[in-house]
């Protein structure tokens, strides 16, 4: 089975301030991966597809990459909207997924 | 737009058995483009993929879960349920019902349902 496994598992910072999160699978998943916010209360939401695909009506602060094993989210000015937690998700090893741990993001 | 909404109770008793319902509206299950899901997220942890069954009835579970669960699917009334039998409290969490697009061959879930929580008690 692959393993994702996310670091921080929570982090505080400033609004304005660079926040970068990241994601290791346990064996090359190519750019299967995906990323899910899910703010407190609320569903999660797709945010990033393939990678580094933004999903329609996501800001342009978010930017995700990498491929095979290492990924990153990286929001580039945390707005107060971006208190989540924050997950990714490979899908290379389909019909299976599996998610990471998530990283809570808080100001 | 597409929505999905569970039901169930909230409450199951160790050793007995968790069943939930979901029911879709905004789209047919029977369209054959996506499979619907189950995932989870216990307190404090991260979401678990539980599975998902195909509107022809084929499923796909979780290695971890594989022998408790079972899904089912109801074209008839839009809607597909999650059984998982023996609980514990280990299985006391937030359930999703939530849709996944494979079209693209990245499997996202696109749709999610708002969500109930099941806790696991005596």
């Amino acid at each position: 089975d692959i393993q994702m496994t996310q670091s921080p598992s929570s982090l505080s910072a400033s609004v304005g301030d660079r926040v970068t999160i990241t994601c290791r699978a346990s064996q090359n998943i190519d750019t299967y991966l995906n990323w899910y916010q899910q703010k407190p209360g609320k569903a999660p939401k797709l945010l990033v597809y393939a990678a580094s695909s933004l999903q329609s009506g996501v800001p342009s602060r978010f930017r995700g990459s990498g491929s095979g094993t290492d990924f990153t989210l990286s929001i580039s000015s945390l707005q107060p909207e971006d208190v989540a937690t924050y997950s990714c998700q490979q899908s290379f090893s389909t019909p299976q997924l599996t998610f990471g741990g998530g990283t809570k993001v808080e100001i | 737009q597409v929505q999905l909404q569970e039901s169930g109770p909230g409450l199951v008793k160790p050793s007995q058995t968790l069943s939930l319902t979901c029911t879709v509206s905004g789209g047919s299950i029977s369209s054959g483009d996506f499979y619907w899901s189950w995932i989870r997220r216990p307190p404090e942890k991260g979401l678990e993929w539980i599975g998902y069954i195909y509107y022809t009835g084929t499923t796909h579970y979780s290695p971890s879960l594989e022998s408790r669960v079972t899904m089912s699917v109801d074209t008839s009334k839009n809607q597909f349920s999650l059984s998982l039998s023996s609980v514990t409290a280990a299985d006391t969490a937030v359930y999703y019902c939530a849709r996944v697009d494979p079209s693209s061959g990245w499997y996202v879930v696109d749709f999610w349902g708002q969500g109930t929580l099941v806790t696991v008690s005596s």
